[in-house]
């Protein structure tokens, strides 16, 4: 249990289905994140929340849409996906305090498979 | 560009120590860290480094050199469960985390 809960763990999509990732963090932290991992390759951040406000975006294709309707809940909706877009999407949080170590939680992440 | 290099696996053996090495080159430096991913599981936080030299933690082990950019996380008794995956990743100026592809570790009887 690392504080950080994701639904679903797994999710099988066609490339014209809408569906959606949740997460949601109980450690008090005031950012999320989320990361895509593909096998092999490092983590590749998609979003931030800092306070509920999203500050970046690291030029993630339009089909994916992330809301964060407080500081506690994460969603990252899905839409048109593409084949290459399957893999595990990790879900993270952390409390950011400047110049500290901000050390980031994940959690146990959404297996994607887009058919 | 920023990179960080580590091995892509490493094999050992139960009982023994392995060294895991991560070279860096960074649009600055705010702190290194090491996380553990099991297959099929979170990363869990490991270690954290900011200043040179070594931090000990039980069985595990961080190292930073910040002039060679440069970082090892040593595991020393090297337990079954101790099979996984270990990422390394840096905070840059801006304060955003670059990462390794990460380390799967093998380890036999």
């Amino acid at each position: 249990e690392t504080g950080v809960t994701q639904t679903p763990r797994h999710l099988v999509m066609g490339m014209t289905n809408k569906k959606s990732l949740k997460c949601e963090q109980h450690l008090g932290h005031n950012a999320m994140y989320w990361y895509k991992q593909s096998a092999k390759k490092p983590l590749e951040l998609m979003f931030v929340y800092s306070l509920e406000e999203r500050v970046e975006n690291n030029s993630v294709p339009s089909r994916f849409s992330p809301e964060c309707p407080n500081s506690s809940h994460l969603f990252l909706h899905l839409h048109t996906l593409q084949p290459e877009d399957s893999a595990l999407y990790l879900c993270a949080s952390s409390q950011v305090i400047p110049g500290s170590g901000n050390t980031i939680y994940f959690g146990e992440g959404s297996w994607l498979t887009v058919v | 560009g920023q990179n960080i290099d580590q091995p892509t696996e490493m094999t050992a053996t139960e009982g023994a120590i392995v060294q895991i090495n991560c070279t860096y080159q960074t649009s600055g430096f705010n702190g290194l860290f090491w996380y553990q991913q099991h297959a099929g599981e979170a990363p869990t936080f490991l270690s954290y480094n900011v200043l040179d030299g070594l931090e000990e933690k039980g069985r595990f082990s961080s190292f930073l050199s910040r002039s060679k950019g440069y970082s090892y996380l040593l595991l020393k008794e090297l337990q079954m469960k101790d099979s996984a995956s270990y990422l390394c990743a840096v905070r840059d100026s801006n304060y955003q985390l670059i990462w390794g592809a990460g380390t799967k570790l093998i380890i036999k009887p």
